[in-house]
């Protein structure tokens, strides 16, 4: 069984803060990482990919992959109204299934 | 350019019932997915396919069936749906690179009474 586990939240912060969002993965074959962001009643977007240690950078967000930890996370800066939502973790193994935790809902607050 | 679109968006059946979820991607994808998200939880895989003419199950495949009727299309059949198949479905694709993105359609929403 292939599990990804995220806290489910909510988490809060306010507005301006940043968010901290993290993911555990139990299979250490996993090749690549992503996060996506899912308002309610929407479908998934992809915020970002990730697939070698360390930390990546896009604008607010940053990801960051520890392997040997089996742990990546998601930072928002400057976190947005807007950027409320539930952030879905999802790991592949072979680039044709992936996985993905139940998400985080966060809500940031003005 | 539509990306991913699925029909229908809303369908209400009775147990026993069958239907055909369709799902076409205009990206020239190779892969395709279905994937079952329930309340609070996150989405589980029920079937994919790698490329036209193949498919394969994933975590959730019992009493689902697909077809890749093209490159374009991948549809989810459901026989005889239960109430257990109550669910929102997702389409999505995707070319083959190591870090290419998953796209997804808008969903269908399904309820089985």
């Amino acid at each position: 069984q292939k599990e990804v586990e995220q806290n489910s939240g909510p988490l809060s912060v306010p507005e301006g803060a940043i968010a901290s969002l993290n993911c555990t993965y139990s299979d250490r074959g996993s090749q690549s990482f992503f996060w996506y962001r899912q308002y309610s009643g929407k479908s998934p977007e992809l915020i970002m990919f990730i697939y070698s240690n360390g930390d990546k950078e896009d604008g607010r967000f940053t990801a960051q992959l520890n392997k040997a930890s089996q742990y990546v996370s998601l930072l928002i800066r400057d976190s947005q109204p807007s950027d409320s939502a539930t952030y879905l973790c999802a790991v592949t193994y072979n680039f044709n299934k992936f996985y993905f935790g139940s998400g985080t809902k966060l809500n940031v607050k003005p | 350019n539509a990306g991913v679109t699925q029909t229908p968006k809303f369908q209400v059946l009775k147990t026993g019932q069958s239907m055909t979820l369709q799902c076409a991607q205009d990206m020239n994808h190779n892969s395709m997915y279905w994937y079952r998200q329930d309340p609070g939880m996150g989405l589980r895989l029920i079937y994919y396919s790698a490329s036209e003419g193949t498919t394969d199950k994933g975590e959730v495949p019992n009493g689902y069936n697909v077809s890749r009727l093209n490159k374009r299309e991948f549809s989810l059949r459901l026989e005889s749906a239960a109430p257990s198949q109550t669910s929102v479905y997702f389409c999505a694709s995707r070319t083959s690179g190591r870090a290419d993105t998953q796209y997804f359609g808008p969903g269908t929403r399904l309820t089985v009474l």
